[in-house]
């Protein structure tokens, strides 16, 4: 199974300031044959399933604001929040739909510092 | 507007089997692919597979082969997991989640809570 690691395990950020959550894949998520990285970002808050953020590693889903963004490609993936909100304390997990079993991270918890 | 209505709580004893549906509305449903996800307490979150609604096949995560069944009910737009012979690992929140393409789970229902206790 190709396994997702996250880093790091909790992070705590002021109000307003950047967060950076890394994701590595123990294998390229990289299709050679559309150029395309099946990677995708969620974010679950308490007591809520997770919400889809981002696919394609970059890509954003309609409604997410764009303090998200995504990058990366192959093994390292990044998720950024540009300016840190108080709703966007969650948990975030980055998840591989390139292979079967579609595995994700452990999660990411991001808090308020 | 697409929603996914799982049913409701389960408390079930090691050894047993369990059945948690998942009916789908807002959509057609044998156009998108329906997978499980399960998140034991205070932990993240585990795949354990798809189904496709039109014409049944199914993928299992290899962590529970041979425990696992995914069916549909094509009439009522309701999925079926079925999980058996129980062990207190697997008391967890189980959610089903549509697949638009590309296999991206964009839309959720409101999760089952299992709990696996003698």
């Amino acid at each position: 199974d190709l396994v997702m690691t996250q880093s790091p395990d909790s992070l705590a950020v002021s109000l307003g300031e950047r967060a950076t959550i890394n994701c590595k894949s123990s294998q390229s998520v990289l299709s050679s044959s559309n150029d395309r990285n099946y990677l995708s970002w969620y974010q679950q808050k308490p007591g809520q399933p997770p919400k889809l953020l981002i696919y394609w590693a970059s890509t954003r889903q309609s409604g997410v604001p764009d303090r998200f963004s995504g990058s990366g490609s192959g093994t390292h993936f990044t998720l950024t929040i540009s300016s840190l909100q108080a709703e966007d304390v969650a948990v975030y997990y980055c998840q591989q739909y390139y292979t079967t079993p579609y595995t994700f991270g452990q999660g990411t918890k991001l808090e308020i510092k | 507007q697409v929603q996914l209505v799982q049913s409701g709580a389960e408390v079930k004893k090691p050894g047993a089997s369990v059945r948690v549906s998942c009916k789908a509305s807002g959509y057609m449903f044998t156009s998108y692919h329906l997978h499980w996800v399960r998140q034991a307490p205070g932990r993240g979150l585990e795949w354990m597979g798809r189904i496709n609604p039109r014409g049944a096949y199914t993928v299992y995560a290899q962590d529970f082969q041979g425990r696992v069944t995914m069916t549909r009910d094509t009439s009522t737009s309701t999925v079926f997991l079925d999980l058996s012979s129980l062990r207190s690992e697997d008391t967890a929140i189980y959610y089903c989640a549509r697949a638009g393409v590309w296999e991206l789970l964009g839309d959720w229902g409101q999760g089952t809570l299992v709990i696996v206790s003698s």
